[in-house]
């Protein structure tokens, strides 16, 4: 199947700093990526959609400053969380939409970040 | 608003037992629905994706039904394993201007050796 990566896997990092999450589609091109938040022992809540070459749509609750994305080519979208705090402490997975797969989306391997 | 529920939201058995999950969705306007494994810490596994037009589909020990109409999904294993031990996550993607999965609460199984 279809391979999506995430870097980093982990990161630690101290509160007030901005860390970059990275999401690929390794052998698809995809116009649309998707970033999901998971706390522990609970499903994954959809963060905002990643459009290529436009703005992204965030879900209602979701501050756009503070999480920027940022989908400049069809294999690439990033999520940057600025200045973090531990409560922004989670783990993130994106996903990419394949077009040409009756809009399978596939996840990537998640990103656990602790903002201590 | 398209709402997913799974039921249980744990399960233990004893391995060799055959099991059932259920998951049921609110909104039958779906385009497909998708069942995923997910293991502590990790990402998400797809196991079986049902488009809107079938009823079932099966992979191995797996077999995934879904009836639209009355919003529901069942992921049926077959000779559970301790290696089933995980979190297993229904999802369905709306059709129409929504066009996103939306996520079952999960439900977290346990296959006793």
């Amino acid at each position: 199947g279809a391979v999506v990566s995430q870097h980093p896997s982990w990161v630690i990092c101290k509160s007030g700093t901005s860390v970059k999450i990275e999401c690929r589609s390794l052998d698809f091109q995809a116009t649309t990526m998707f970033w999901y938040r998971q706390f522990p022992k609970q499903s994954l809540m959809l963060m905002a959609t990643s459009n290529e070459g436009s703005k992204a749509t965030y879900e209602q609750g979701v501050e756009k400053d503070k999480f920027l994305i940022n989908h400049a080519s069809l294999t690439l979208s990033t999520l940057t969380v600025t200045s973090a705090h531990p409560e922004d402490s989670s783990f993130y997975i994106c996903s990419a939409r394949d077009e040409g797969r009756w809009d399978t989306q596939y996840f990537g391997p998640g990103t656990r970040l602790t903002v201590l | 608003k398209q709402e997913v529920t799974q039921i249980p939201a744990a399960l233990s058995v004893p391995e060799g037992e055959n099991l059932v999950l259920n998951c049921s969705f609110t909104d039958s306007a779906i385009y497909n629905l998708q069942w995923f494994r997910q293991d502590p810490g990790k990402g998400l596994t797809s196991l079986l994706l049902i488009q809107s037009s079938q009823r079932e589909q099966t992979s191995g020990r797996l077999n995934a039904s879904l009836d639209k109409s009355s919003g529901r999904s069942t992921l049926y294993i077959a000779a559970s394993q301790p290696g089933d031990s995980a979190t297993y996550l229904c999802a369905v993607f709306s059709s129409g201007s929504a066009r996103q999965l939306t996520f079952g609460s999960g439900t977290q199984l346990t296959v006793l050796p």
